[in-house]
This record gives structure tokens, C-alpha cells and sequence, in this order.
């Protein structure tokens, strides 16, 4: 098993552009987690999903959008990148609710210049 | 709504010595998690802390749930170099079903 895999590792934009992350999971998981990371910083909870087909929003949504057409799949887009945007970016999965442990993919560095 | 405290933030300590790090939650959750972070890498899972009173061991890493001091542990016995990393505890929310409330990570140094 793969487990949680995000696309691409890194990304430089311009301020306006706009991009989508992808995060896949292959372990039949229910729910999946954006969360941003700022240096030195802990976790921030951007979108969450509770199944297919569903999207709700975390702590930080603004300049964010999410869909999960595909259960296995949990794409994040920024549609106008700004330089408050420059983080790390991690997806997460977790079978089910309580909530349950979360397993984590290996992040996407982005840089918005 | 829960929040989650960790301390100490950061820590630095000799290899050979014992130490804890706290994570003080503020309302009621039933499950506690500990993750760990290596410098520029993605969380890892350590222990999953289910009901009052467990207790997890992995090598020198022992982790602890109080639910009714609203408090785990995470205790580092006879440090070594390779537990250099930032430890992240989380809880469940009352509130939501989905969501776990993090910690803000403690930044922990082992000096050979």
C-alpha cells in the first residue's frame, strides 16, 4: 500500500495564479484532511471531508476550495494564490469518525512569490 | 470547545536523561494522540491513547491518558540522539465527530 500520497512535493507560483494539490489515499479511508503547516508552527485545519461527495470547512478556509469527487481522492485548489498562502501543505486520511488516527502523506511545499 | 496545550514548547536535554512532555486538554475527549515530526517530514502516529488510564509503550517513549486530570504524558526514558524530533499530541472534539484539536508541538533537542 501507498497510503496517503500528495502531488507535487513542490511548487513555486506567482501571486494570482492559481493551483490544485492532490491528495490520494488507498486505504479505503472515509475521511481526509487539508491542514497547513507555517514554519514553527503547528497544524491548521483548511477543508475536511467525511465521504464522498462531501466537503466541510476547518479553521482556516478562506482563499481555499475542495472537492472529493472520488472517495479515494481529496483535491485542494487555490484559485487566486496570495504570499500568506506559502506553507506546507498536508493531507491526512482516517477510517472513521470518534475521530480516529489520522495518517498523514509527506506534503507538498508551495512558495507564492 | 477543546483546546489542546503542550508544554514545554521546546526542550533540550543531554542524551542519557529522563524527561515528560505535558498536553493539557481543556473539556472532556475520550482519545489522545501523539505523532512525531522530523525536520522537514510529515507527521508520523505513535500512540493512540483510548480510554482513561491507558498506557502505551514504544523502546524509550512511554505515553499515559488521565481523562479526569484531562492530561497525557508522554515520558522519554534514558534519551538518545534519534528522539530528536517535534512531538505533537491531539484530541478528540467533543464538538465534532471529524476533527482533532492539535497541540502547538514540542520542539525537543537530544545532545549526544
Amino acid at each position: 500500500n501507498a497510503g496517503v500520497t500528495q502531488t507535487p512535493k513542490f511548487r513555486v507560483l506567482k501571486t494570482g495564479q492559481s493551483m490544485t494539490l492532490l491528495c490520494a489515499q488507498d486505504m479505503n479511508h472515509e475521511y481526509m484532511y487539508w491542514y497547513r503547516q507555517d514554519p514553527g508552527m503547528g497544524l491548521r485545519l483548511i477543508h475536511y471531508s467525511v465521504g464522498e461527495g462531501t466537503t466541510a470547512k476547518g479553521e482556516v478556509p478562506d482563499g481555499y476550495n475542495v472537492s472529493r469527487l472520488k472517495k479515494q481522492n481529496f483535491l485542494l485548489g487555490l484559485e487566486s494564490a496570495a504570499p500568506s498562502q506559502t506553507s506546507v501543505y498536508f493531507c491526512a486520511s482516517c477510517r472513521s469518525g470518534g475521530p480516529g488516527e489520522q495518517f498523514f502523506g509527506p506534503g507538498t511545499r508551495l512558495t507564492v512569490l | 470547545e477543546l483546546k489542546v496545550e503542550q508544554n514545554p514548547l521546546f526542550l533540550s536535554m543531554q542524551e542519557g536523561k529522563n524527561y515528560t512532555i505535558y498536553c493539557n486538554y481543556s473539556t472532556t475527549s475520550d482519545r489522545l494522540y501523539w505523532y512525531r515530526q522530523d525536520p522537514g517530514k510529515s507527521l508520523e502516529s505513535l500512540f493512540v491513547l483510548l480510554s482513561n488510564g491507558a498506557v502505551k509503550q514504544e523502546g524509550r517513549l512511554m505515553a499515559s491518558l488521565d481523562t479526569k486530570a484531562r492530561l497525557s504524558t508522554l515520558h522519554i526514558t534514558a534519551a538518545v540522539h534519534d528522539l530528536s524530533a517535534t512531538y505533537f499530541c491531539a484530541g478528540g472534539s467533543p464538538d465534532s465527530n471529524y476533527q482533532l484539536i492539535w497541540g502547538a508541538g514540542t520542539k525537543l533537542i537530544i545532545k549526544p
